[in-house]
């Protein structure tokens, strides 16, 4: 089992639309989780923490559910420029950073 | 807003040689570490550094690749005797804290090519 598993999309959606994605974990002492997006042949840039009491940033909404080994990104009102990939990102301990493979969005006019 | 800065951006590399990429972390930052992510394929984790010794590292990290913190600033990766399956972009990133609240911020990465 991948140690942090998502779904590779692509997800082609409308401008205003709403998108959730989803990922999975298997390391139970995972400690830490983020989203970051990336653009073609781009570095990865945060776009989230996430925490168990979930969080809010604008258009984005992020959730963790422990019991479940899951995290959520919840994108509303979709933009042309959200057009990327979205990595979930679990921080294990120790050091260690293990990225998910990626979600890809494209957000259509 | 301060950044990680990597440099060449492209490196262009015979099969057989060494390499070295160069990172120069956010200043205040504390932790620093390399990842790799071949062409398609998702970001590898290979290695991260602390206190001027590696913390942890991956299996992709053999004895074909080490790290150092020559001086205050730079944060270096050498890879030696490079194999075409090397060819990949580097990224470096740096951040205050191990995990926890502190994300890592990524340089832009090099580019290498093994030819």
């Amino acid at each position: 089992r991948k140690e942090v598993e998502q779904d590779p999309g692509p997800f082609n959606v409308p401008e205003g639309a709403t998108v959730a994605f989803n990922c999975t974990y298997s390391n139970s002492a995972s400690q830490s989780f983020f989203w970051y997006r990336q653009d073609c042949r781009k570095e990865p840039k945060l776009l989230m923490s996430v925490y168990s009491s979930g969080n809010e940033d604008g258009r984005f909404t992020a959730q963790l559910n422990r019991a479940s080994q899951y995290i959520s990104l919840l994108i509303r009102d979709s933009k042309l420029s959200d057009s990327a990939t979205y990595l979930c990102v679990a921080y294990t301990g120790g050091f260690k950073t293990i990225f998910g493979a990626g979600t890809r969005l494209f957000v259509k006019a | 807003e301060p950044e990680v800065t990597q440099t060449p951006s492209h490196q262009v590399t015979q099969m057989g040689q060494e390499v070295i990429l160069r990172c120069v972390p956010i200043s205040n930052h504390l932790y620093f570490y390399w990842y790799r992510q071949i062409l398609g394929q998702k970001v590898e984790f290979l290695v991260s550094f602390y206190n001027n010794e590696i913390s942890e590292k991956s299996e992709i990290f053999d004895d074909q690749f080490s790290v150092e913190r020559p001086d205050g600033s730079n944060f270096t990766l050498k890879i030696r005797s490079t194999k075409l399956e090397d060819s990949a972009m580097y990224f470096c990133a740096s951040s205050e804290d191990r995990g926890m609240s502190q994300p890592q911020h990524f340089g832009d990465g090099t580019r290498l090519s093994i030819l």
